[in-house]
């Protein structure tokens, strides 16, 4: 079945270091990608998407782009901030249902 | 604009006890699905209403159901609570059913079986 991949955290950053977490996905034919955060004690938040291959997604600093050679949707962020210390879930909405999300990367980001 | 809002915050049962959560959708948006997260992993599928109709389930066993009013609003009833119940619960809504449409989550309940 379908299924989303990400690195293993916690990783661990000083501030304003580059970011990236890796995520790649298993899916039959053309899902939407989606990358949410969660802050400590909150639900998710939309980060950012993308429904086609070669879209890019950006919000707030953060990128990712739809490879669909390779099924990745890595997350980068050119120079971290402390603020920006969450969990990151990598995801797919394949079907009109369900989110297929990732276990999700835990990012600490130190002054 | 109101967001996505969801009751109680927190919530402690106890096994076998029957429980009840509550969500409002996001204005305009027809579609409310209903996750679990567990403490450390990733947010688990559990169904989607559309319409006031089920539309899609995950794998979880009958004794979770739910239902979705004509204003959109939504409920997840859990019967005979099991200590493994215990997680986050998330709703979130969207304004359609298309792929591309970006699902918007509530904060969430706590639920704690004791």
């Amino acid at each position: 079945g379908d299924s989303v991949t990400q690195m293993e955290g916690p990783v661990t950053l000083s501030e304003e270091a580059f970011l990236t977490i890796n995520c790649t996905y298993t899916a039959t034919g053309y899902p939407s990608l989606f990358w949410y955060v969660q802050y400590p004690g909150e639900g998710l938040q939309l980060l950012l998407k993308a429904t086609k291959a070669d879209d890019k997604g950006s919000n707030k600093g953060f990128e990712a782009t739809y490879r669909k050679e390779t099924t990745s949707f890595h997350l980068e962020k050119g120079s971290v901030q402390v603020s920006d210390s969450a969990v990151y879930f990598c995801a797919l909405r394949q079907n009109t249902d369900k989110l297929i999300f990732g276990t999700g990367t835990r990012l600490q980001v130190f002054p | 604009e109101t967001g996505v809002t969801q009751s109680p915050t927190h919530l402690i049962k106890t096994r076998g006890q029957q429980v009840t959560l509550r969500c409002s959708s996001q204005s305009g948006h027809n579609t409310v699905s209903w996750y679990q997260q567990a403490l450390g992993q990733g947010p688990q599928f559990i169904f989607q209403y559309y319409r006031e109709e089920e539309n899609g389930r995950g794998n979880f066993p009958p004794r979770f159901s739910g239902l979705q009013f004509p204003n959109y609003s939504s409920e997840l009833n859990v019967n005979a609570l099991e200590l493994d119940d215990s997680a986050l619960y998330l709703c979130a809504s969207s304004p359609a059913q298309r792929t591309t449409d970006t699902q918007y989550f509530g904060p969430g309940t706590r639920l704690t079986v004791l």
